[in-house]
C-alpha cells in the first residue's frame, strides 16, 4: 500500500470510446504525475500538476485529458484512442515538484488499458 | 540528447551478490534514483544519491560518481523476493528526472 490508489486497474475499450482514469493519494503531497509505461521502454512522463496546476505536458496527443480537481484527486480521460496507446498507465505523487523530494515518487499499482 | 543505460536483464543466485550498473548522460545533475518494481506492480522508491560515494541501506547499496556518470546498485543475500525489475532514473537540471528501461532481475535457486 502506497498511499496511491488507482481505478480501474483494468480497462478494455474500442477506439471510439470516452473513458477515464482515476488516482488517489492520501499522502498530503503536493505535485501529481501521470506516467505511460510500455514493455521494455523507459517510463514517458505525460503530466505533471503541482498544487493543482498543470507545470508540463510532454508533447502528449490530444487524446489524453489530464484533470486535477484538488491536490488529491487526478483524472485522465481518454478518446478515440489507438492501439498503440495500449499500456500500463501509473499515476504518482511526490511532496514537491521541482526539487529533490519530487524524485521521491510514489506510485499507484497502475491501470492496464487495452485498445481494441 | 538525454539518456540513461542499464542492462535489460540479469540473472544471480540465491544468496549472492549482484550489481546492477546504470550509466547516465544528462543536460545537469539534481540527483540519481533507483526504484524497484514487481511484476504488476508498482515502482517502489529504494535509494537516492546526490553527493559521490556509496549509500547503504540494509541489504541493498547504491554508489554514485557523478564525474563518471556512473551509478550501480548492489543487492547483498539475494532473496527470492529480490526478483524485479530495478529502475535508474537521474533528476536533470530542470527537475525532470530521465528514467532507463530498467534491468530484469532473475534469482535462481
Amino acid at each position: 500500500e502506497t498511499g496511491v490508489t488507482q481505478t480501474p486497474r483494468h480497462l478494455v475499450m474500442g477506439m471510439t470510446n470516452k473513458k477515464s482514469l482515476k488516482c488517489e493519494q492520501h499522502l498530503g503531497h503536493n505535485a501529481m504525475y501521470w506516467y505511460k509505461q510500455s514493455a521494455k521502454k523507459p517510463l514517458e512522463l505525460m503530466f505533471v500538476y503541482s498544487l493543482e496546476e498543470r507545470v508540463e505536458n510532454n508533447s502528449v496527443p490530444s487524446r489524453f485529458s489530464p484533470e486535477c480537481p484538488n491536490s488529491s484527486h487526478l483524472f485522465l480521460h481518454l478518446h478515440t484512442l489507438q492501439p498503440e496507446d495500449s499500456a500500463l498507465y501509473l499515476c504518482a505523487s511526490s511532496q514537491e515538484w521541482a526539487s529533490g523530494s519530487g524524485g521521491e515518487l510514489f506510485f499507484g499499482e497502475g491501470s492496464r488499458l487495452t485498445v481494441l | 540528447g538525454q539518456n540513461i543505460d542499464q542492462p535489460t536483464e540479469m540473472t544471480a543466485t540465491e544468496g549472492a551478490i549482484v550489481q546492477i550498473n546504470c550509466t547516465y548522460q544528462t543536460s545537469g545533475f539534481n540527483g540519481l534514483f533507483w526504484y524497484q518494481q514487481h511484476a504488476g506492480e508498482a515502482p517502489t522508491f529504494l535509494s537516492y544519491n546526490v553527493l559521490d560515494g556509496l549509500e547503504e541501506k540494509g541489504r541493498f547499496s547504491s554508489f554514485l560518481s557523478r564525474s563518471k556518470g556512473y551509478s550501480y546498485l548492489l543487492l547483498k543475500e539475494l532473496q527470492m523476493k529480490d526478483s524485479a525489475s530495478y529502475l535508474c532514473a537521474v533528476m536533470d537540471s530542470n527537475y525532470q528526472l530521465i528514467w532507463g528501461a530498467g534491468t530484469k532481475l532473475i534469482i535462481k535457486p
